[in-house]
């Protein structure tokens, strides 16, 4: 069975400074893991995507992500945050078993103070 | 580039009413789904499709009814609407599995309000 839990349901930092959302997932088999970001009122844009291949990923705007086996985590940071980096950041895992079975988690509400 | 496009955005409907929220893509994409987002939770799959003439329940089903007749429309049909069904609707396109093409493509959302 394959889950994601989203450790904070809001998260607020100030521009400039680091940012860090965290996602610990679980699965039976090897996960392909994802971070989307969805701005008010617009559907949901990939940000960056895990599926077997290094660990550490890249995505756009910045945003970076570490495959964590051990830890069975896979958390989203950004070096410094920009105004228009406030959003909201879902983790999701899909896995190979079914075309059905992509599970997002319940999002991280990210704010940024000026 | 349209990519997935969902209509309408907005719609108010009084309980026991009948509608349908429309997708089409241009992407040529095989894979198409519909997800219903509640405040607070992510993303529940209600239907999906794995190409034309082939759809499946998902997580959420009851009170709806999909279809798939080309590749590039996947409408969703609300028959009966009750107030749990007030949401946003959107729907997605996939080239193939996500586990191994690696993105789904969202349309803008369908804000449905149920009174």
């Amino acid at each position: 069975a394959q889950s994601v839990t989203q450790l904070d349901s809001h998260v607020s930092v100030s521009e400039g400074t680091p940012v860090l959302l965290r996602c610990n997932y679980s699965s039976s088999y090897s996960p392909s893991l994802f971070w989307y970001v969805q701005h008010p009122n617009k559907g949901l844009q990939l940000l960056l995507k895990y599926t077997s291949a290094a660990t550490l990923v890249k995505g756009i705007n910045g945003f970076e992500a570490e495959f964590k086996k051990s830890e069975t985590s896979f958390h989203l940071t950004k070096p410094s945050a920009h105004m228009s980096d406030a959003a909201e950041y879902f983790c999701v895992v899909s896995g190979y078993s079914s075309a059905s079975k992509i599970i997002f988690g319940s999002g991280t509400r990210l704010s940024i103070r000026p | 580039n349209a990519g997935v496009t969902q209509t309408p955005k907005f719609r108010i409907l009084k309980i026991g009413q009948s509608m349908t929220l429309q997708c089409t893509q241009d992407m040529n994409h095989n894979y198409m789904y519909w997800y219903r987002q509640d405040p607070g939770m992510g993303l529940k799959l209600i239907y999906y499709s794995v190409g034309a003439g082939i759809t499946d329940k998902g997580e959420v089903p009851n009170g709806y009814n999909v279809s798939r007749s080309t590749t590039e429309d996947f409408p969703l049909r609300l028959e009966l609407a009750a107030p749990s069904q007030t949401s946003v609707y959107f729907c997605a396109s996939s080239p193939g599995r996500v586990a191994n093409t690696g993105e789904l493509f969202f349309g803008e959302g369908s804000r449905l309000t149920v009174l």
